[in-house]
């Protein structure tokens, strides 16, 4: 068991290019999460997997972004015509599905700057 | 929508000495979880302690207890005998029953512990 990893942990892009980041969850786990956190606050959830299907998406999760896990392990998250706004910390997080409020374990998280 | 409370951005405690941060929250849920979860810096979140709404008796872990009072929507941690290895974001969150991972964070607060 090797927790959460994420890659890369630190992206720096120019406005308007195309970023990917990749999660690889915990290998039993069947929940996949994705959190956005900026300085001073807290992650905010932005969408979650179960196995391949992605079940939830945040209002915060704009056409710009798209989530995939084909194969219902290793997830990625691209973001296209990427925004000044769009710098953050990108967090994956998983989980067994046991019910409500299993145990939420996250990856160390993506840093992008979009300058 | 739920929200989360950390009224205290900054906290510092000395070593060996005990430490309280604070949380509240707004929910009309009746059936939901609490967390605290710990960001050290340039490090992954990890789970400090987990509180079930429907739970009259507070959470501990070790040097880690929660005072959760359900009327009050308060749910504050103690930190006994804090270490140095405690320094870190501490971030409380709400998860609603059946929330699916969706966890709804405080904005944290940063704890220090000095030698």
């Amino acid at each position: 068991d090797t927790g959460v990893s994420q890659d890369p942990r630190h992206k720096i892009t120019k406005r308007g290019q195309n970023v990917t980041f990749r999660c690889d969850p915990i290998s039993e786990h069947n929940r996949l999460y994705w959190y956005r956190q900026t300085l001073g606050q807290g992650p905010e959830f932005l969408t979650y997997f179960q196995n391949e299907a992605q079940l939830e998406k945040s209002r915060l999760l704009s056409d710009r972004f798209s989530a995939e896990r084909p194969k219902g392990s290793f997830s990625t998250l691209e973001i296209q015509r990427t925004e000044q706004g769009d710098s953050a910390m990108y967090l994956c997080a998983s989980s067994l599905r046991t019910g409500a409020g299993n145990t939420i374990y996250f990856g160390e998280g993506s840093w992008l700057t979009v300058v | 929508a739920q929200t989360v409370t950390q009224s205290q951005p900054e906290m510092s405690v000395q070593e060996a000495e005990t430490v309280t941060l604070s949380c509240t929250y707004d929910t009309s849920e009746n059936n939901y979880y609490l967390f605290w979860y710990k960001q050290p810096p340039s490090r992954q979140m990890i789970l400090v302690i987990r509180q079930e709404a429907y739970k009259q008796q507070n959470a501990t872990e070790n040097r880690f207890s929660v005072n959760f009072q359900k009327a009050a929507k308060s749910f504050s941690l103690k930190i006994s005998d804090s270490q140095l290895g405690d320094t870190a974001m501490y971030f409380c969150a709400f998860m609603k029953h059946g929330g699916e991972g969706n966890l709804i964070f405080g904005k944290g607060t940063k704890l220090s512990v000095k030698p």
